[in-house]
């Protein structure tokens, strides 16, 4: 059974850098079967896709997001990562990472847990 | 971007109710449509994909139909389980965008 946990700092300060990793259990990430995602929910709001990245590497980012955000892969490690950076009190959210399979017609079918992260100084 | 509206924002039911939550899409995504259910505390879990495949372990009591621009997410009779809030998602093009959510409450 494939499972996803998020982990990092619960709180960053404003105008630094945001990083989580997502650590990847029961498969890997390396599988050409899978895309990789990250989604962020504010306190109280609704969700907002950050990016996805795929097995190759290749990052597709929100572009309202996409100056300041970094997706990666760590095959050695099974783990893909997000970097967020000149963070915001705007930016303080449940931060979820996501496997989508690939092919036509698949979104993303299983989420970690969430991590909140607050920033403040 | 493509934005997508639900409606209504809060829906107040009783078990065994039928509730139909709708999901716009500012312009046509095909059957390019998901929809979320998530609890307090929770990640969101896929109930319905390309508008009408119902996810594995998911009860049938939930199914979803639209194609283009209007969508619609069924319960068929309302359970003790099912009150929660439920989010629409288009993957028709990146990038991907969510609902505002609907939160269904008891009456």
């Amino acid at each position: 059974q494939l499972q996803l946990q998020e982990s990092g700092p619960g709180l960053v300060k404003p105008s630094e850098t945001l990083s989580l990793t997502c650590t990847v259990s029961g498969g890997s990430i390396s599988s050409s079967s899978f895309y990789w995602g990250w989604i962020r929910q504010p306190p109280g709001k609704g969700l907002e896709w950050i990016g996805t990245i795929y097995y190759n590497g290749r990052p597709y980012y929100n572009p309202s997001l996409k100056s300041r955000v970094t997706l990666s892969l760590d095959t050695s490690k099974n783990q893909f990562s997000l970097r967020l950076n000149s963070v915001t009190a705007a930016d303080t959210a449940v931060y979820y990472c996501a496997r989508r399979p690939v092919g036509d017609g698949y979104t993303f079918n299983q989420w970690g847990q969430g991590t909140l992260v607050i920033v403040s100084s | 971007d493509i934005q997508m509206t639900q409606s209504p924002s809060t829906l107040s039911a009783s078990v065994g109710d039928r509730v139909t939550i709708t999901c716009r899409a500012s312009q046509s995504i095909s059957t390019w449509l998901a929809w979320y259910q998530q609890k307090p505390g929770k990640a969101p879990n896929l109930l319905i994909y390309t508008a009408s495949s119902l996810e594995s372990g998911v009860p049938s009591r939930f199914s979803g139909s639209g194609s283009g621009t209007e969508f619609t997410l069924t319960i068929s009779s309302l359970q003790p389980d099912d009150f929660a809030t439920y989010y629409c998602q288009h993957y028709y093009s990146y990038p991907w965008t969510f609902g505002q959510g609907t939160k269904v409450e008891i009456k």
